[in-house]
C-alpha cells in the first residue's frame, strides 16, 4: 500500500490567501484526522471524520479553517483566508474501523509557512 | 479529559548509553498508550502501544515501555542507544472506547558520538 498521501508537501503563501492541503488516506481506512503540529503547541488534532463524516473539530481553531471528505479516498483542510500564526506542519492520518489496534498511519505532513 | 505530559523536552545522550523517555498521562476511564516516533522531515510512526496484558511492552529498533497504571506512567526505554535514534519521540493516549489520540509534546533525543 502507498501509505497516507499528503500534497502538497510544502506552501509558501502570503498572508490572506487560501490555502487548500490534500489528504489521501489508506485504502480500506474508516476514519481519518487532521492534525497540526508546531513548535508551540505539539501535536493538535483539528478534526477527525468516519466513514466521510465529521465526529469531532472541536480542535478546528476557528472559523477560518474548514476541512471536508467528499468521499473515502479524498479530504481537504482548507484555510482561509490564511495568517501568519497558521504557519505549522499539517498531517492527515488514517486508520481502519477496528478500534482495538488504535494505531494511527501517519502522512508525511504538508509544511505550510505564511508570511 | 485526557492528556499526555512528557517530562522531558530534551534529552542528550551518549551513543551506547541507556535512555529513558519519560510520560504520565490522566484520564478517568481506562486508556490504549502509545510511543510514536518522528525522524526529520518525516511522518510519524509507531513504536509500540500498550492495548491490554503484559504491563512491559516491546516495540521496534530495541525500544521497550512499562505501563504503570497507579502512576499513570508509560516510560520509554533503550538500554543501548544508536547515532540512528536521533528523533523526536511522542507519547499518546486514547480512550479505550474513544477514537482520537491525545500527544504529548514531544522530547527530542538526540544521540551523540
Amino acid at each position: 500500500d502507498a501509505g497516507v498521501i499528503q500534497s502538497p508537501r510544502h506552501e509558501v503563501t502570503e498572508m490572506g490567501q487560501e490555502v487548500t492541503l490534500r489528504c489521501k488516506p489508506i485504502s480500506g481506512h474508516d476514519y481519518l484526522f487532521w492534525y497540526r503540529q508546531t513548535m508551540m503547541r505539539g501535536l493538535e488534532l483539528l478534526i477527525y471524520f468516519n466513514n466521510n463524516v465529521p465526529i469531532d473539530d472541536s480542535g478546528m481553531p476557528e472559523d477560518r479553517f474548514s476541512a471536508k471528505m467528499p468521499n473515502a479516498s479524498f479530504s481537504t483542510l482548507k484555510i482561509q483566508p490564511s495568517e501568519p500564526r497558521d504557519s505549522a506542519v499539517y498531517f492527515c492520518a488514517s486508520r481502519p474501523e477496528n478500534r482495538h489496534t488504535g494505531e494511527l498511519f501517519f502522512g508525511e505532513g504538508s509544511r505550510l509557512t505564511v508570511l | 479529559a485526557q492528556s499526555v505530559t512528557q517530562l522531558d523536552s530534551q534529552v542528550p545522550v551518549f551513543e551506547e548509553a541507556p535512555v529513558e523517555l519519560r510520560c504520565n498521562y490522566s484520564s478517568s476511564v481506562s486508556v490504549y498508550l502509545f510511543w510514536y516516533v518522528q525522524y526529520p522531515n518525516q511522518g510519524l510512526q509507531l513504536l509500540l502501544k500498550y492495548l491490554s496484558g503484559s504491563t512491559l511492552v516491546k516495540g521496534i529498533n530495541g525500544f521497550e515501555a512499562e505501563f504503570n497504571k497507579s502512576q499513570t506512567s508509560f516510560h520509554l526505554r533503550k538500554p543501548s542507544v544508536h547515532i540512528s535514534d536521533t528523533a523526536e519521540y511522542f507519547c499518546a493516549v486514547s480512550e479505550q472506547a474513544g477514537t482520537a489520540l491525545i500527544f504529548g509534546k514531544g522530547t527530542t533525543l538526540s544521540v551523540s558520538s
